[in-house]
């Protein structure tokens, strides 16, 4: 079967850096995606990697490894407004993204 | 519009009854989706549509039906309104084959 991995809760401190793990299982695979999520809000995109390697974009990075089936995101200068669930997402073979059940992070000042 | 427009915002229905959550697109993305999230179980694909005038089954289409007569439309009907559908749905669209997902901002449904 198809299965995404990512812990179900963290937490971190303002100002400092966090790390997200994602790992992934599935029947193929065309792209990674990161989506940011608020309470009551709907996801919003936030990186896609296809390829193996860092994608950075402002405090964002996002990196792959198709080989070990593992993603993960850096957050840099954490800040109150990062408070969120985060979410992994893989594209299969057909094309369907699969999506990890998300990751809440709370940020503590 | 700018986007995705879901409606209603929320609603209460009573069991048994029909409903047509409504969904609509101004991108002309081809493909779009109906998914469902539950605390602790993440986004769940109900129904999809890869291009006006055809859908396919998600991972949880039992009580749901879609159609898409048009590029910009997709509403999700629940023929008959179970508690277990109580959810927040959310409809989204993609522009092709490598594309990201855009969403609706969603639907809070209860049923009681």
């Amino acid at each position: 079967g198809q299965n995404i991995d990512q812990p179900t809760e963290m937490t971190a401190t303002e100002g400092a850096i966090v790390q997200i793990n994602c790992t992934y299982q599935t029947s193929g695979f065309n792209g990674l995606f990161w989506y940011q999520q608020h309470a009551g809000e709907a996801p919003t995109f936030l990186s896609y990697n296809v390829l193996d390697g860092l994608e950075e974009k402002g405090r964002f990075s996002s990196f792959l490894s198709r080989s070990k089936g593992y993603s993960y995101l850096l957050l840099k200068e954490l800040q109150m407004k990062d408070s969120a669930s985060y979410l992994c997402a893989v594209k299969d073979s057909n094309y369907q993204l699969i999506w990890g059940a998300g990751t809440k992070l709370i940020i503590k000042p | 519009i700018a986007g995705i427009t879901q409606a209603p915002t929320s609603q209460i229905l009573a069991a048994g009854r029909r409903m047509t959550l409504r969904c609509t697109q101004d991108m002309r993305h081809n493909a779009m989706y109906w998914y469902r999230q539950d605390l602790g179980l993440g986004l769940r694909l109900i129904h999809y549509s890869n291009t006006a005038g055809t859908t396919g089954k998600g991972e949880v289409p039992d009580g749901y039906s879609v159609s898409r007569a048009n590029t910009d439309d997709f509403p999700l009907t629940l023929a008959s309104a179970v508690p277990s559908q109580t959810s927040v749905y959310f409809c989204a669209s993609s522009d092709g084959l490598s594309g990201g997902y855009t969403f609706g901002s969603g639907t809070r449904l209860t049923v009681v």
